[in-house]
């Protein structure tokens, strides 16, 4: 079965420094999601992805946060210069069309010391 | 704004009691909504959808979950738990036009032989 692949599952990173998080969406999808998940809180969109642009964003993905589709099959993240509450697990997901369920990946845990 | 809220951040029962997750909804127009389930250390998977066909929607280990308009509620429930239940639970609704998912504080789940 396909399935959302995420790398790496984990990345500790120092405070200011920029980081990539790398998402595989399973291949016939067509919109694209970021989350994250502080320890112990709840799951927080960040951004959705559709058509090679951002179609909705929250508060949280502020301007040190960027995607990208560079290739046609990853998607990644991007945090420009790291804080310390961006320690969090960031999960990518990728769903077929709207109203379908999304499926996510395993998540990859940042942090930031 | 779509919202979904969990009564109860943590349930516990003993194995083979009823199991019963609460998830109350906000939505202005009708809504599709999901229970994701998160095992320790691991990613969010799909336990059920409702996307506006039947309003009692079976999911897959056990789960069920009904729709109530009324109520503006959508409960999980399983007639009897198993140890492997165990888990987080995350109730979600989807927003938008790009299906951006907005999460519940999730509950816990706790299972006593």
């Amino acid at each position: 079965e396909p399935e959302v692949t995420q790398t790496p599952s984990h990345q500790v990173t120092q405070m200011g420094q920029e980081v990539i998080l790398r998402c595989v969406p399973i291949s016939n999808h067509l919109y694209f999601y970021w989350y994250r998940q502080i320890l112990g809180q709840k799951v927080e969109f960040l951004v959705s992805f559709y058509n090679n642009e951002i179609s909705e964003k929250s508060e949280i993905f502020d301007d040190q946060f960027s995607v990208e589709r560079p290739d046609g099959s990853n998607f990644t993240l991007k945090i420009r210069s790291t804080k310390l509450e961006d320690s969090a697990m960031y999960f990518c997901a990728s769903c077929r069309d709207r109203h379908y369920e999304q499926y996510f990946g395993p998540g990859t845990r940042l942090t930031v010391t | 704004a779509q919202s979904v809220t969990q009564l109860g951040s943590h349930v516990s029962v003993s194995e083979g009691a009823l199991v019963l997750l609460r998830c109350n909804y906000s939505s202005s127009v009708p809504p599709y909504l999901f229970w994701y389930v998160q095992y320790p250390n691991q990613g969010l998977q799909l336990l059920l959808k409702y996307t506006s066909a039947a309003t009692l929607v079976k999911g897959i280990n056990g789960f069920e979950a009904e729709f109530k308009k009324s109520e503006t509620s959508f409960h999980l429930t399983k007639p009897s738990a198993h140890m492997s239940d165990a888990a987080e639970y995350f109730c979600a609704v989807s927003v938008g036009n790009n299906n951006d998912m907005r999460f519940g504080a999730g509950t816990r789940l706790t299972v006593k032989p």
